[in-house]
């Protein structure tokens, strides 16, 4: 099984550009989260999904948008890239109250 | 506000030394605690969910207990492959139809041959 699929790994932005991280899950969930990781934060939540056309925020969701059309997809939008965004981010998926599971990261700079 | 608190930020054991990780919690009513591995580079790895003070778990090397107020994550005679990140989350029955996690900032533990 894939489990959490995230894309790309890596990625450099400049300051003001604009990217989408990709996310998606093959085991039927319907939760699903975002992450950001900073040296000695913790994870913190970007935006989580309760299902398919739910969405809200969570603790740190400014300078962030995204979506959730299907089940398996839920892609995190970065508009107008700042240094402030260069961080890890994980993508995770659960069933209701379980444990959740997350992909590999994606590590963006933006310069 | 709900906060998780883990300590030491970092540890150093030889193998074989056994030692305990904590997780100190404030929360409006834990609905389960969690643990996870994170390897570097990696996703974190679920390992644990307590729900109850009073419950233990085990796996392996790991065994993890739970009170009403911190969570201990114990190691014995580690290894160098338990070297890793454990992150401690706890979930809030507030949140308990959203699965949202609140994490600490994590213990690094490295484990010398």
């Amino acid at each position: 099984n894939a489990g959490v699929t995230q894309t790309p790994k890596f990625r450099i932005l400049k300051i003001g550009q604009s990217m989408t991280l990709q996310c998606a899950q093959d085991m039927n969930h319907n939760y699903m989260y975002w992450y950001r990781q900073d040296p000695g934060m913790g994870l913190k939540l970007i935006y989580y999904s309760v299902g398919a056309g739910i969405t809200d925020k969570g603790e740190v969701p400014n300078g962030y948008n995204v979506s959730r059309s299907t089940t398996e997809d839920f892609p995190l939008r970065l508009e107008l890239a700042a240094p402030s965004q260069t961080s890890v981010y994980f993508c995770a998926s659960s069933r209701a109250n379980t444990e959740a599971f997350f992909g590999q990261g994606t590590r963006l700079t933006v310069v | 506000e709900d906060q998780v608190t883990q300590s030491p930020e970092a540890l150093r054991l030889q193998e074989g030394e056994s030692s305990s990780l904590n997780c100190s919690y404030t929360v409006s009513g834990l609905r389960g605690l969690f643990w996870y591995r994170q390897d570097p580079g990696k996703g974190p790895e679920f390992l644990f969910t307590l729900y109850s003070a009073g419950e233990e778990k085990e796996k392996e090397r790991l065994k993890a207990t739970l009170t009403k107020k911190e969570s201990f994550l114990h190691i014995t005679a580690p290894k160098p492959e338990d070297s890793a990140t454990y992150l401690c989350a706890v979930q809030a029955w507030g949140s308990s139809n959203t699965g949202k996690l609140i994490f600490g900032q994590g213990t690094t533990l490295q484990v010398k041959p």
